[in-house]
């Protein structure tokens, strides 16, 4: 079955320690999203890419990085310079966006960062 | 920037009942789209409404899109135990050529047996 698989499902940051988080994807989608979400609110976007190698910031992009080397991965890593990272975090990807057409995105089941 | 403004912020119904969720925008958009996250869980995508389109169904699910009033509609009906979740609406501007979806900030319902 085709989907995206984010890793790990659980993840413990120490204070001034990057960690990375994996996003895998197997339906050849063409653009991928990172996106943060606090308690009882909704999503916040990290990054995303609509082709490889070519990212755009969200609306919330400091403090994190993305690479997008391969079609089938697009990790994220959260930097010790972003100070509130506990959040749930997740991946999605969707074919590429068409003229004045946003498509549908499919998720990952997130990671959860914590601060230790 | 959350453009989608989804209303209530939480519903409790029983099942059997009707559920109806709101979301308001602020720009043009080129299609709409509701998604459902069950806890601890992922997005998952329900229906997508174009902006030359008023209304769309999906099952039990009825989506409604009024551009004028920027403003969209969700009707679950018969609403089942398994339907507790929340709801999030999601617009595609056309501002912007490749500009990424912007989510509301949810309604969350609980469908008590």
């Amino acid at each position: 079955d085709g989907g995206i698989t984010q890793s790990p499902k659980y993840l413990f940051r120490k204070e001034g320690q990057n960690v990375t988080l994996s996003c895998e994807q197997n339906l050849n989608h063409d653009a991928m999203y990172w996106y943060r979400q606090d308690p009882g609110q909704g999503l916040r976007l990290i990054y995303y890419s609509q082709i490889v190698n070519d990212f755009q910031k969200g609306d919330i992009a400091e403090g994190y990085s993305v690479s997008w080397e391969k079609k089938e991965s697009f990790p994220l890593t959260v930097t010790s310079a972003q100070k509130n990272p506990t959040a749930f975090y997740l991946c999605a990807s969707s074919p590429p966006y068409r003229v004045y057409s946003n498509q549908p995105q499919h998720f990952g089941d997130g990671t959860r960062l914590s601060i230790l | 920037s959350q453009q989608g403004e989804e209303d209530p912020q939480a519903l409790s119904i029983q099942e059997g009942e009707n559920a109806t969720m709101n979301c308001s925008y602020k720009t043009s958009i080129n299609n709409l789209q509701w998604y459902r996250q069950n806890s601890g869980r992922g997005l998952v995508h329900l229906i997508l409404i174009r902006s030359n389109e008023r209304e769309k169904h999906s099952g039990r699910l009825r989506v409604t899109l009024d551009t004028s009033k920027k403003s969209s509609s969700l009707l679950i009906t018969a609403s089942r135990a398994a339907d507790t979740a929340s709801y999030f609406c999601a617009t595609g501007p056309t501002e912007g050529a490749g500009t990424a979806l912007i989510f509301g900030k949810g309604t969350t319902l609980s469908v008590s047996s």
